[in-house]
């Protein structure tokens, strides 16, 4: 059964340095996503990708994050200066359609902020 | 703005037993409701949604979630647990944003851990 994979599993940084998470979406797949879940909170949307470009994105995706499809096989996110309220579990989204409420999720990265 | 919310951080229950994991919702229209399911170590897995229809939804796995529009609330349930049941559990709505855009917003999830 296809998935979409994502590494690290678990990443720690310093706060003000820059991460990089990464994601490999399934192969026939065009949309993608990123969603968050702060420890104890809800999970949430963060951005929509597709085309090579941003589609859709929520007030927290802010200048300190980007997202880009560097070689047609992984979809990564990457946060400029990390701050401690950034520390959350990060989940990748593929779909085929446009529909994300039909997306496959990856197992996520937790990333931790110290 | 839609939100689903899961009272219980955590349900135990023994294998065999029947399993209920509790949602409620709050939206403007109708509803699309969504359960999605994550074991250790793997992504979130679709395992059932409600458009419309039907208000006892099949998915998989043998789950099953009850839609009750006089409650709010969007139930899963199964009649006898396995101890692979054993995962987080997460509630889930569609959100229609101002630009026409779908996305799901997702309660906080519920611990399920079946005992053998």
């Amino acid at each position: 059964e296809p998935e979409v994979t994502q590494t690290p599993s678990h990443q720690v940084t310093q706060m003000g340095q820059e991460v990089i998470l990464r994601c490999v979406p399934i192969s026939n797949h065009l949309y993608f996503y990123w969603y968050r879940q702060i420890l104890g909170q809800k999970v949430e949307f963060l951005v929509s990708f597709y085309n090579n470009e941003i589609s859709e994105k929520s007030e927290i995706f802010d200048d300190q994050f980007s997202v880009e499809r560097p070689d047609g096989s992984n979809f990564t996110l990457k946060i400029r200066s990390t701050k401690l309220e950034d520390s959350a579990m990060y989940f990748c989204a593929s779909g085929e359609t446009g529909d994300n409420t039909e997306a496959f999720f990856g197992q996520g990265t937790r990333l931790t902020v110290v | 703005a839609q939100s689903v919310a899961q009272p219980e951080d955590q349900v135990n229950v023994a294998e065999g037993n029947p399993l209920t994991v509790k949602c409620t919702y709050s939206v403007s229209g109708n509803p699309y409701l969504f359960w999605y399911v994550q074991y250790p170590n793997r992504g979130l897995q679709f395992l059932l949604k409600y458009i419309t229809g039907d208000n006892l939804v099949k998915g998989s796995y043998g789950f099953e979630a009850e839609f009750n529009k006089s409650q709010t609330s969007f139930h899963l349930k199964k009649p006898s647990a396995l101890v692979s049941d054993s995962a987080l559990y997460f509630c889930a709505v569609r959100d229609v944003m101002n630009t026409g855009f779908q996305k799901l917003v997702f309660g906080t999830g519920t611990r399920l851990l079946v005992s053998p």
